[in-house]
């Protein structure tokens, strides 16, 4: 069975800490994506990458950065938490375009972070 | 660039009647479509997708949606809602050239009650 896997599940930071949120996938997946959620807004689009060590911005990435060392694990940063950055974050994967990728993402279950 | 609209952000309904969540989108080429499930405290998980051929898609769990191309919707239908299906439903699109990145609508909160 397929799965995307986020280390932490809930968590508690104070302003201005440096958080990591990590996510691995083992579907051998050429794309990853960090998305967070927030009530009546949907799911907006940090970042991406397409690549190992290849990053692309999103549609809010301030406040973010990512690393993607190996294929499989996809890290989001927050260099100095805010209270604006507690929210859901969502971690997701696709197959890469030369492999026919329709778009469909697989999603991990989730990391709610609250900053205080 | 292609976006989602989900005019409704909350539909409560009674068990065992049935329910529409509509979907409408805006793109210049062809798309894919999808519809997720979101139960709380949860990541979400694929109900259904349009991707080619017939227009009634049949997902998990015994929903159904119908791609309209003329008028750009992608509504997602079930006969017979059960308590169980309390939770988030979002649209979402891809275009079809280029690199795929799912752009998805704001979300839909179905309440099933007794």
């Amino acid at each position: 069975d397929v799965k995307v896997t986020q280390s932490s599940r809930y968590l508690v930071k104070r302003t201005g800490e440096k958080v990591f949120l990590e996510c691995v996938q083992d579907m051998d997946h050429e794309n990853m994506f960090w998305y967070r959620q927030d009530p009546g807004l949907g799911l907006r689009l940090i970042y991406f990458s397409y690549d190992v060590k290849m990053k692309e911005k999103g549609d809010i990435p301030e406040g973010y950065s990512v690393s993607r060392e190996k294929k499989e694990r996809f890290s989001l940063i927050l260099e100095s938490a805010s209270t604006n950055q507690t929210s859901m974050y969502l971690c997701a994967s696709s197959l890469g375009v030369e492999r026919g990728d329709t778009g469909e993402l697989f999603f991990g279950e989730g990391s709610r972070l609250t900053v205080l | 660039a292609q976006s989602v609209t989900q005019l409704d952000s909350q539909v409560p309904v009674f068990e065992e009647a049935p329910v529409e969540l509509r979907c409408n989108y805006s793109s210049s080429v062809s798309v894919y479509l999808f519809w997720y499930v979101q139960y709380p405290n949860q990541g979400l998980q694929l109900l259904l997708k349009y991707l080619s051929g017939s227009t009634l898609v049949k997902g998990i769990n015994g929903f159904e949606a119908e791609f309209n191309k003329s008028q750009t919707s992608f509504h997602l239908r079930k006969p017979s809602v059960h308590i169980s299906d309390t939770a988030e439903y979002f649209c979402a699109v891809s275009e079809v050239t280029g690199f795929q990145k799912l752009v998805f609508g704001t979300g839909t909160r179905l309440l099933v009650s007794p």
